[in-house]
Formats: structure tokens, C-alpha cells, sequence
């Protein structure tokens, strides 16, 4: 069946512009989740969505970033007004479930490689 | 955060057992333990879980220390499509049930 699908996977763009960052979740997941890993670092967890409210937004780096998931499919990351720290590759997972003591496993996307010039 | 340690990297022969282990002195009673890898230019991948007994799956085995303190993820013969990044993570139950990564065991495998 279909895994979570990232677009685009590479995006190349100048300091200063904005980009947008698609997640297609597996069908049926209510919970999905954006990180981002920057060159030899582990894992950041920026935000969460269970359907389509955003209870935590609290990794998000800076107000330069939003997220937004429509009928609890598609969700879009943000970043406004570029700039070079945000290069790094920004995953996407989703699970069927959140919440307390869920253990549902996190499916993850390739990743979009983002590149700031 | 509940804090994981693990060897920055370990290596295994081709079809050899590998065991990769990982500290989690500081982990509370409903954290349970997860175990993802990331192979080079993908996105992580879900290995195992467990909270008190060891588990198996087609993948791998966890075995889980008595007092929970510590955990070995069990490879029973490594192969070439083993070599990736191994993380361990306390997953808590409680706020976005989100996973926080560490830096992980890089585990090469020679042929």
C-alpha cells in the first residue's frame, strides 16, 4: 500500500523566499507529525497534528514557520522568508493513533532536502 | 526528555548476530522503548517496541533489562541492508506522543 508521500523531495530556493512542503499521511491516520534533520544531527520535532488542529506548536524554531492540515489528510509546513539555518531535510510521519499511552509506530516520508543558497 | 545513551557507531560481520545496546537510566514507569533506524536517504524507519518483556518481530528482538534501566536491540544475522542509523527512544505517554531522537548507533556491516 501507499507510505507517506513527501513533495517536492529536493527544493533548492535563495534566502529571503518562501517555500511550502507537502505531507501526504497514509490514508486513515489521524495523527501526523513534521521533523526536521539538519546535516549529521538527529531528529527535531517541530509540530503535530491530531486531525486537523495543532495542540502543540511548540517546536516550532521561529514564527517564520506554520503548518496547516486540511481534512485530515494533506498537511503543508511553511517557512517564511528563508533563511540559510532552515537547510536541512524536513520528514513527515504519520500513525492511526495519538494520545495517551498510544504506541501506534510512526510511518515516515523520504524527506524534502531543502536547500537555502 | 527521558535520555537515551548508545554507542556513536559499532560494526558486524555479514550474517553475524549484532547486539546494539542502549542506556536509559532516567526512564519512568510508562515510558515504553522504541527502536527506529534510518538508512542512508530515507526517512526513519519503526524496528521494534517494548515496556517490560522482551519482544520479538520479523525484524529484530528486544531484550529489556529487568530493572528497565537498559535495552539491547537483537539483529539475528546482519546483512548488507542493516547498515543504517539505530535509535533508541523513550516514547511518553503523555502531550503529542511525538519521538525525540538522539545522535543513535551508526552500524556498519562488512561484508
Amino acid at each position: 500500500g501507499a507510505g507517506v508521500s513527501q513533495s517536492p523531495s529536493n527544493k533548492v530556493t535563495e534566502k529571503g523566499k518562501d517555500v511550502e512542503l507537502r505531507c501526504d499521511p497514509i490514508s486513515g491516520h489521524t495523527a501526523l507529525y513534521w521533523y526536521r534533520q539538519s546535516l549529521g544531527q538527529g531528529l527535531e520535532f517541530l509540530i503535530y497534528f491530531q486531525g486537523n488542529s495543532a495542540p502543540d506548536k511548540s517546536g516550532l524554531p521561529s514564527d517564520r514557520f506554520s503548518a496547516e492540515r486540511t481534512g485530515g489528510s494533506v498537511s503543508t509546513l511553511t517557512i517564511q522568508r528563508t533563511q540559510q539555518e532552515d537547510s536541512a531535510v524536513y520528514l513527515c510521519a504519520s500513525s492511526s493513533r495519538t494520545g495517551f499511552s498510544s504506541n501506534q509506530p510512526q510511518h515516515f516520508g523520504d524527506g524534502t532536502r531543502l536547500s537555502i543558497l | 526528555d527521558a535520555k537515551t545513551t548508545q554507542p556513536n557507531s559499532m560494526e558486524s560481520n555479514e550474517e553475524e548476530p549484532v547486539h546494539l545496546p542502549c542506556n536509559h537510566s532516567t526512564i519512568s514507569g510508562t515510558d515504553y522503548i522504541h527502536w527506529y533506524r534510518q538508512l542512508p536517504s530515507q526517512g526513519p524507519e519503526y524496528v521494534i517496541h517494548g515496556l517490560t518483556s522482551n519482544v520479538n518481530n520479523r525484524m529484530a528482538s528486544l531484550a529489556i533489562a529487568e530493572d528497565r534501566k537498559s535495552s539491547t536491540l537483537i539483529l539475528h544475522r546482519a546483512t548488507l541492508r542493516d547498515a543504517a542509523v539505530y535509535y533508541c527512544i523513550l516514547r511518553i505517554q503523555t502531550g503529542a506522543n511525538n519521538l525525540f531522537f538522539g545522535t543513535g548507533t551508526r552500524l556498519t556491516v562488512i561484508p
